[in-house]
């Protein structure tokens, strides 16, 4: 499986902009980029994914870098609900999930 | 409700046992994943199922198995349980794949006393 990298963790401030950085410099052409966010005890939830454009949706944007090796989550104004453990995934259903990057939304 | 039922939600049970968890996906999901997550690892890809058959294998011991039924919904199976079976078990369904995405259920939490 083609493997992610992001950040183990960081903070924002409640209504601000939350860029949430991936990097998979070994995606490749047919791979899906996932995010998916997770609260304790529950099971992950779906917020966005793309192949080659940017993504809008009503909980967040995917923007992806032309060559595609990166891709941002932007959540536009954090909430403290949106306090969780963020995920970034090539293909999720056949892949293991990494560490994600835990979000702290601060009020 | 994301749509994808799991059941039970938990369980408690002896080392050796045999244990069913079951997962009915969201309507029109062909598609059903399943995932273990315990406390040192994170989600761990188990098994895939498209319309009654295994496509896909991931990190699934031989002590579990699984299927998918003619209505789709699934189970997994895991026999001979150990302490270091107990974990979340998520199921996920989808259309039909990668393109689409994926919902998951709320999981069975599985603790071998």
């Amino acid at each position: 499986d083609a493997k992610t990298t992001q950040p183990n963790s960081m903070e924002s401030n409640e209504e601000e902009p939350v860029h949430l950085p991936c990097n998979h410099s070994t995606i490749s052409g047919t791979d899906y980029i996932h995010w998916y966010r997770q609260l304790p005890s529950q099971g992950p939830e779906y917020v966005i994914h793309g192949l080659t454009s940017n993504v809008n949706n009503r909980m967040a944007s995917l923007a992806i870098a032309e060559d595609r090796k990166s891709s941002t989550l932007i959540l536009h104004r954090a909430t403290l609900r949106d306090a969780a453990v963020y995920y970034c995934i090539l293909n999720a259903g056949k892949s293991t999930f990494g560490d994600g990057t835990t979000l702290t939304v601060k009020p | 409700d994301s749509g994808v039922t799991q059941t039970p939600k938990h369980l408690i049970t002896a080392t050796g046992q045999r244990v069913t968890l079951r997962c009915s996906p969201r309507s029109g999901d062909l598609s059903v994943y399943w995932y273990q997550q315990s406390l040192d690892q994170g989600l761990q890809f188990l098994i895939q199922y498209y319309n009654g058959e295994e496509r896909a294998k991931g990190n699934i011991l031989e002590r579990f198995s699984a299927q998918q039924f003619p209505d789709l919904h699934s189970e997994l199976n895991l026999s001979s349980l150990e302490l270091g079976d107990s974990a979340l078990y998520f199921c996920a369904s989808s259309v039909g794949g990668a393109p689409f995405g994926y919902t998951f259920g709320s999981g069975t939490r599985l603790t071998v006393v």
